[in-house]
């Protein structure tokens, strides 16, 4: 078990162009998360994932952002459309099935918007 | 909507010093997490409450999770350097929604 993997690291993109981001969550986990951070901030919830199904979105999550998660492993973010105000560093976690059982974060992906 | 305050915001003490953070709502979570975070780096969990009045030790770390769980504190005993990060604390609810609640966090500097 190598926790959560997320790819790449860091992305840094011009301003109107696209971006994917990667998360591989802990094996046996069927939780996933996807949250947002800016500096000193904490997390802001995105949205979440019980197996393959899309539970809950954040009205954070504009039109511009979608969320998959096909075979409920992995799942990927996408922006379109990236505007300045996107650059955050974009984080990933899982948890299992279990209530009450705490989440497990990934590194994150910091974007940058030029 | 479920809210969390952390209080204080920032905290800058020598090493040495015993410290505080407080982690406040007016709703009650199911369970809350504390995790400490890096820069350039994911949160890592330090401890997860469950049970009303729980307290709960991590070495110098304290831990306790108040009577009604609308809130939780953490306290750090002869604090050091490697104590130097951004504190979060994190709750779920108890509408049956497994969606995490995050903290302001308490940036921490402990000078050597």
């Amino acid at each position: 078990d190598t926790g959560v993997s997320q790819d790449p690291r860091h992305k840094i993109t011009k301003r109107g162009q696209n971006v994917t981001f990667r998360c591989d969550p802990i094996s046996e986990h069927n939780r996933l998360y996807w949250y947002r951070q800016t500096l000193g901030q904490g997390p802001e919830f995105l949205t979440y994932f019980q197996n393959e199904a899309q539970l809950e979105k954040s009205r954070l999550l504009s039109d511009r952002f979608s969320a998959e998660r096909p075979k409920g492993s992995f799942s990927t973010l996408e922006i379109q459309r990236t505007e300045q105000g996107d650059s955050a560093m974009y984080l990933c976690a899982s948890s299992p099935r279990e209530s009450n059982q705490p989440q497990h974060f990934g590194d994150g992906t910091r974007l940058s918007i030029l | 909507t479920q809210l969390l305050e952390q209080s204080p915001q920032f905290l800058s003490i020598q090493e040495g010093e015993n410290l505080t953070v407080y982690c406040n709502s007016s709703s009650v979570f199911s369970s809350l997490q504390w995790y400490r975070q890096e820069p350039g780096e994911g949160p890592v969990l330090l401890v997860t409450v469950v049970t009303g009045g729980e307290v709960k030790k991590l070495k110098r770390l304290t831990f306790q999770f108040g009577d009604a769980r609308k809130d939780s504190s953490l306290h750090i005993t002869a604090a050091q350097p490697g104590d130097t990060g951004l504190y979060l604390c994190a709750g779920v609810g108890t509408s049956g929604t497994y969606k995490y609640i995050f903290g302001t966090g308490t940036r921490l500097k402990v000078l050597a």
